[in-house]
């Protein structure tokens, strides 16, 4: 299984919702990651999770709030979020000493109303 | 600080035409290099990867050489295809970090029956 399943696929929130996204993987990878994209950028780096420690947060928001429960979970919690954060949210994991081959879910793409 | 600049987009071929894709970096140390692609509503995949300077990656027609004395890594491939029409993104990785990549600004492909 060389898979990054990412739930839902789509979502849409009101800024005053509560909502989460969802990231599996079963490759024994002991890195993950949240990256946002905007259409026709490139992805920037949220957070990275070494061995389910928060290990980079580069400056987000508190209104994200990553967890990663095991070493196969990774969730993104989502709180009074504004416009400007709609974008594709990637999930991706890794080799924990292989920096850079890193393995991609589809995304969920977030609306913000 | 570490940086890539690819060449501006987009870029529209036919058919079995040559494709080039110019990347420079600028970094610290000994980076490993990597060029990703991105298929319409999909997430990104790692397409090849270099490690040290002279490697050569390669997979599916394409191909990159690390060349630390013009600090380029640029994608090629002799003959395209309409299904390589998709956003192509070169990024680094300095050092053993857990997968904190550099991107490249990403170059759009449209490839024309």
């Amino acid at each position: 299984d060389t898979e990054v399943t990412q739930t839902p696929k789509h979502l849409v929130m009101g800024m005053t919702n509560k909502k989460s996204l969802k990231c599996e993987q079963h490759m024994g990878h002991r890195a993950m990651y949240w990256y946002k994209q905007k259409a026709k950028k490139p992805p920037e780096l949220m957070f990275v999770y070494s061995y389910e420690k928060l290990s980079i947060n580069e400056s987000v928001p508190s209104r994200f709030s990553p967890e990663c429960p095991n070493s196969s979970l990774l969730n993104l919690h989502l709180h009074a979020l504004q416009p400007e954060d709609s974008a594709l949210y990637l999930c991706a994991s890794s080799h924990a000493k292989e920096g850079g081959k890193l393995f991609f879910g589809s995304g969920t793409q977030l609306s913000v109303l | 600080g570490n940086s890539v600049t690819q060449m501006e987009g987009p870029v529209t071929l036919s058919e079995e035409a040559f494709l080039t894709i110019n990347c420079t970096y600028t970094a610290t140390g000994y980076p490993s290099l990597f060029w990703y692609v991105q298929y319409p509503g999909e997430g990104l995949q790692l397409l090849l990867k270099a490690t040290k300077a002279d490697d050569k990656g390669s997979n599916k027609g394409f191909e990159a050489t690390y060349r630390k004395e013009t600090t380029s890594f640029h994608l090629e491939k002799g003959s395209v295809q309409v299904s390589d029409s998709a956003v192509y993104f070169c990024a680094l990785a300095g050092g053993t970090s857990y997968g904190k990549l550099t991107f490249g600004q990403g170059t759009i492909l449209t490839v024309h029956p």
